[in-house]
């Protein structure tokens, strides 16, 4: 059964930083891995999709790294803002129906 | 707007209640999923849906019953729940749930049984 584990669980930086949010995987059998943004009482807003034949996919100040042998991927994001401020969670497709496994998620706090 | 509409977005029920959650998609996609957020836990991907046919049922009580009556529109119903469903319902549509396309999730409906 996959499991998806994201460290750390919080995560606290001032404005201006750059930082890293780290996602693990058990089986690395996957199709694809997505980060997504969630902020409070809303839906999850897709950032970025690595395919498993990838190795990383950027989008503005965010870049996503994908190792799949060892079952690993960072979610680097570059000079924080405030508004960066929300849970970034991880999932990976797999199985029948390329079916998605999240991660509890990081909850990013960008202090002004 | 992410073009994934759910209604309602709050939603307190008696356990003895039947009450119905909608999910409305103006994207094209051809799959629809439910997903449950609950605290602590990590999201649990429902029921898939494709092209109207139910794909996948992730072991879900029959308390929750899903209808999907055309590629736009997806419904979950809901009867005799339990105060442990109370959670966040979360719709999502993607292309045609194949690996290459995002999905993309509306706001949810926040369910809270008394």
């Amino acid at each position: 059964k996959q499991e998806v584990t994201q460290i750390p669980a919080a995560l606290s930086v001032p404005e201006g930083e750059n930082l890293v949010l780290n996602c693990s995987f058990t089986d690395s059998a996957i199709y694809n891995l997505q980060w997504f943004r969630q902020d409070p009482g809303k839906g999850l807003t897709s950032l970025l999709l690595i395919q498993s034949s990838q190795r990383e996919q950027t989008s503005g100040r965010l870049n996503a790294s994908l190792d799949k042998s060892s079952g690993r991927s960072t979610l680097y994001i570059a000079a924080s803002q405030p508004g960066d401020s929300a849970t970034y969670l991880c999932a990976v497709s797999g199985g029948s129906n390329y079916k998605l496994t999240f991660g509890k998620g990081t909850l990013l706090t960008v202090n002004p | 707007e992410t073009g994934v509409t759910q209604t309602p977005r709050h939603l307190v029920m008696g356990m003895t209640n039947k009450k119905s959650l909608k999910c409305e998609q103006h994207l094209g996609h051809n799959a629809m999923y439910w997903y449950k957020q609950s605290a602590k836990k990590p999201l649990e991907l429902m029921f898939v849906y494709s092209l109207e046919e139910r794909v996948e049922n992730n072991s879900v009580p029959s308390r929750f019953s899903p209808e999907c009556p055309n590629s736009s529109h997806l419904f979950l119903h809901l009867h005799t729940l339990q105060p442990e469903d109370s959670a966040l319902y979360l719709c999502a549509s993607s292309q045609d749930g194949g690996p290459s396309q995002p999905q993309h999730f509306g706001d949810g409906t926040r369910l809270s049984i008394l």
